[in-house]
């Protein structure tokens, strides 16, 4: 079975504060990809990051970076130096390369508030 | 490039009317989704296109609801009663499996209050 966990239902930080995001997945696919969304207060959902199954190297892109580990089957996601833009809803999701195309498994999401 | 866009982006209706969604997937995508957000049960999916055919419709919650795609451009999702439980944003998503392997784009959403 496939399932996403995302245990911190809201976060909030002050400002400057790092902050990091939790995610843990099952499933029983060898071959998998791993995403983080965006939700903002405008509700679109924004495409941050896809990792795959074989690549743990883990990734920095400006003030985000995501730690990717099979052997606890997480994949992390850290703000550092948060800002108040960074206020939104953030999902990790879980699709299995059987499933072609990307048939997503969300977690439940975590609310992350950055008070100035 | 443009995105995934849909329509209407809010609609409010009265119980028992029909509601009709409109999606335009990004051009050269060819998996199309339709996701469904509620506080009480989060993201779901309700049924997947490919090269416009459905290939999985279990996530549709009842005989109410439908979906086609007659062309690799649109998509709709259509209920036909609305009921208030079906208050929620509808996400439209499409992907580009060769270039982009299980990548999916979603659309700004199309948020729907049945009364």
């Amino acid at each position: 079975a496939q399932k996403v966990t995302q245990a911190q239902t809201e976060i909030s930080v002050v400002e400057k504060e790092d902050v990091t995001l939790d995610c843990v997945y099952e499933t029983r696919d060898t071959t998998y990809y791993l995403f983080w969304y965006k939700q903002p207060p405008s509700g679109e959902l924004v495409f941050l990051i896809r990792r795959n199954s074989f690549d743990e190297q883990n990734e920095i892109s400006g003030r985000y970076s995501w730690n990717f580990q099979k052997s606890t089957s997480s994949f992390n996601f850290t703000i550092t130096a948060s800002q108040v833009v960074d206020s939104a809803v953030y999902f990790c999701a879980l699709s299995e390369a059987q499933n072609q195309g990307g048939k997503l498994i969300f977690g439940q999401g975590t609310e992350l508030s950055v008070k100035p | 490039d443009a995105g995934v866009i849909q329509s209407p982006r809010h609609e409010v209706t009265e119980m028992g009317q029909e509601v009709t969604l409109r999606c335009k997937p990004i051009s050269g995508h060819d998996y199309l989704f339709w996701y469904r957000q509620t506080m009480m049960r989060g993201l779901e999916l309700l049924i997947y296109f490919n090269n416009n055919v459905p290939i999985d419709d279990s996530g549709m919650p009842e005989d109410r609801f439908s979906a086609k795609m007659p062309n690799a451009s649109f998509s709709t999702l259509k209920i036909q009663p609305s009921e208030p439980r079906d208050s929620a944003v509808y996400f439209c998503a499409s992907s580009q499996d060769r270039v982009e392997r299980n990548t999916i784009y979603f659309g700004e959403g199309s948020w729907l209050t049945v009364v």
